[in-house]
């Protein structure tokens, strides 16, 4: 089943703060995040695995709640180089070994960032 | 190292056409993946291949195939062309010795159906 996110879109201006949440309905084992800029392909920001261990990359960061099946990501400080759209990606707990690095993406949160 | 390629980057088709989208990758990785994004939506999987000789269905495998008999190369067939087939499609390749460097895409192959 697909993870959904929220919000849907998010505009900022830059300097300012974004959290962007991906939610799942079933047990997680890991969750991937990735940024797609128009027209080009997905690139990958952060891998998360259970644990609830949270993870940085530059002024963005995530959280990985395995109790609320939820992660967020976090956007401290935004860039005009941050806007895109932003997808989680999932791979189920009870997929143990045979996941194979299968994702479910979620519907992606479109963030935008103005001068 | 160019890491994964796609061919064609655009191509329209005539309903009922058949066609195949290249993927070929040069990074040795074991795991190959076809999504199709529609837009404004997120990517579904169509096929998979965890190596040379197995492929696997994904969540929307219907109107396409896929093989695998090289390490380098996993294409992806439409046959009998239909507008719902409308999208972009991304091959990406993941290493299964280290997950935690996550997926990477190809650029992309856009496909109209008309």
């Amino acid at each position: 089943q697909q993870p959904v996110q929220s919000p849907q879109a998010v505009i900022l201006r830059e300097g300012e703060d974004a959290v962007i949440n991906c939610s799942s309905s079933k047990a997680l084992y890991s969750v991937h995040w990735y940024r797609q800029k128009h027209g080009e392909a997905p690139v990958f920001l952060m891998i998360l695995l259970k644990g609830g261990e949270q993870k940085g990359h530059e002024k963005i960061s995530a959280s990985f709640n395995e109790k609320k099946q939820q992660s967020s990501l976090y956007l401290t400080a935004s860039q005009l180089s941050y806007s895109g759209t932003y997808f989680c990606g999932t791979v189920p707990a009870n997929a143990g070994g045979t996941s194979y690095g299968k994702l479910t993406f979620g519907q992606g949160t479109i963030l935008t960032v103005h001068p | 190292n160019a890491g994964v390629t796609q061919t064609p980057k655009f191509r329209i088709l005539k309903i009922g056409q058949s066609m195949t989208l290249q993927c070929t990758q040069d990074m040795n990785h074991n795991y190959m993946y076809w999504y199709r994004q529609d837009p404004g939506m997120g990517l579904k999987l169509i096929y998979y291949s965890v190596g040379a000789g197995i492929t696997d269905k994904g969540e929307v495998p219907n109107g396409y195939n896929v093989s695998r008999s090289t390490t380098e190369d996993f294409p992806l067939r439409l046959e009998l062309a239909a507008p719902s087939q409308t999208s972009v499609y991304f091959c990406a390749i993941l290493d299964f010795r280290n997950v935690k460097n996550g997926y990477t895409f190809g650029s992309g192959t856009r496909l109209t159906v008309v």
